[in-house]
C-alpha cells in the first residue's frame, strides 16, 4: 500500500471552476508538501504545512492532522493551473520526502 | 531569488558508460537530495546528504550510485555502470534545515537517457 494516495489521478474542468485534490497518508508525519509540476518536468513547492490552513494567492491547502488527510483548492482556474500536482510528506527525524503518483489537472478555457 | 540549478538538462549515454548529473544548490543550504522519477512513474526519495556525508538511502541507491560535495558549491550524483532502467529525469533538492518540516527547493532535473 502506498503510504501517499491522491485523488483523482485526473481530473479536467473548465476555465473559472473551483477545484479540489485530495492527499490521504498513512503514516504520522512531520509535514505535507503540495508540490507543482509543470510539462518539462521541474518541480516547484507550493505549500509545506503541518496543521490548519494556508493560502496563497487562488491557492489554499489544508491538512487534518488526526485524519491523515489533506486537500488542495484552486479557486477560479486558469489554463495556466493545468499541471501535476503531487503530494509528498516528511516524517520523523528522516529528512527524505514521500511522494504521492500526482494528480494531473487540465483546465480548458 | 535564489534558486537550484542543474546540468545538463539532458544527458544520453550508452548502458555501461559512467555519467555525473551535477547540482548546484542554494548556497547557504546544508541538505542536499537527489531523486529520481521514472517517465509515468512518481518521484522516487535517492538519497540525502549533510555534512559531507550520506544522511539517508533509498534501497534504489545500490553501489552504481555515488554522490559528492567536490567543492563548495557542486553536488554530484554519479552512477558507474548505467543500465536502461536508469533512465529517469532526476531532480536535485536543498534545504537549509534537515528537520521533517523544512522547504526543499528543486532544480530542473537532468533528464538521463541509456540507450
Amino acid at each position: 500500500k502506498n503510504e501517499v494516495e491522491q485523488s483523482p489521478q485526473n481530473l479536467t474542468a473548465q476555465e473559472g471552476e473551483f477545484i479540489t485534490i485530495n492527499c490521504s497518508y498513512s503514516v504520522g508525519i512531520s509535514a505535507l508538501h503540495w508540490l507543482q509540476q509543470h510539462p518539462g518536468g521541474g518541480i516547484v513547492s507550493l505549500f509545506m504545512l503541518s496543521s490548519g490552513k494556508k493560502k496563497h494567492g487562488r491557492l489554499i491547502a489544508t491538512i487534518n492532522i488526526q485524519e491523515k488527510h489533506s486537500s488542495l483548492h484552486i479557486t477560479a482556474s486558469h489554463p495556466r493551473d493545468s499541471a501535476v500536482y503531487i503530494c509528498a510528506v516528511s516524517k520523523g527525524s528522516n529528512y527524505k520526502l514521500t511522494f504521492g503518483k500526482g494528480t494531473l489537472l487540465t483546465v480548458n478555457p | 531569488e535564489p534558486e537550484v540549478t542543474q546540468t545538463p538538462s539532458h544527458q544520453v549515454t550508452q548502458m555501461g558508460q559512467e555519467v555525473i548529473l551535477r547540482c548546484v544548490p542554494i548556497s547557504n543550504h546544508l541538505y542536499f537530495y537527489w531523486y529520481r522519477q521514472i517517465l509515468g512513474q512518481k518521484v522516487e526519495f535517492l538519497v540525502s546528504f549533510y555534512n559531507n556525508e550520506i544522511s539517508e538511502k533509498s534501497e534504489i541507491f545500490d553501489d552504481q550510485f555515488s554522490v559528492e560535495r567536490p567543492d563548495g558549491s557542486n553536488f554530484t550524483l554519479k552512477i558507474r555502470s548505467t543500465k536502461l532502467e536508469d533512465s529517469a529525469m532526476y531532480f536535485c533538492a536543498s534545504s537549509s534545515r534537515g528537520t521533517g518540516s523544512s522547504e526543499q527547493f528543486f532544480g530542473p532535473g537532468t533528464r538521463l537517457t541509456v540507450l
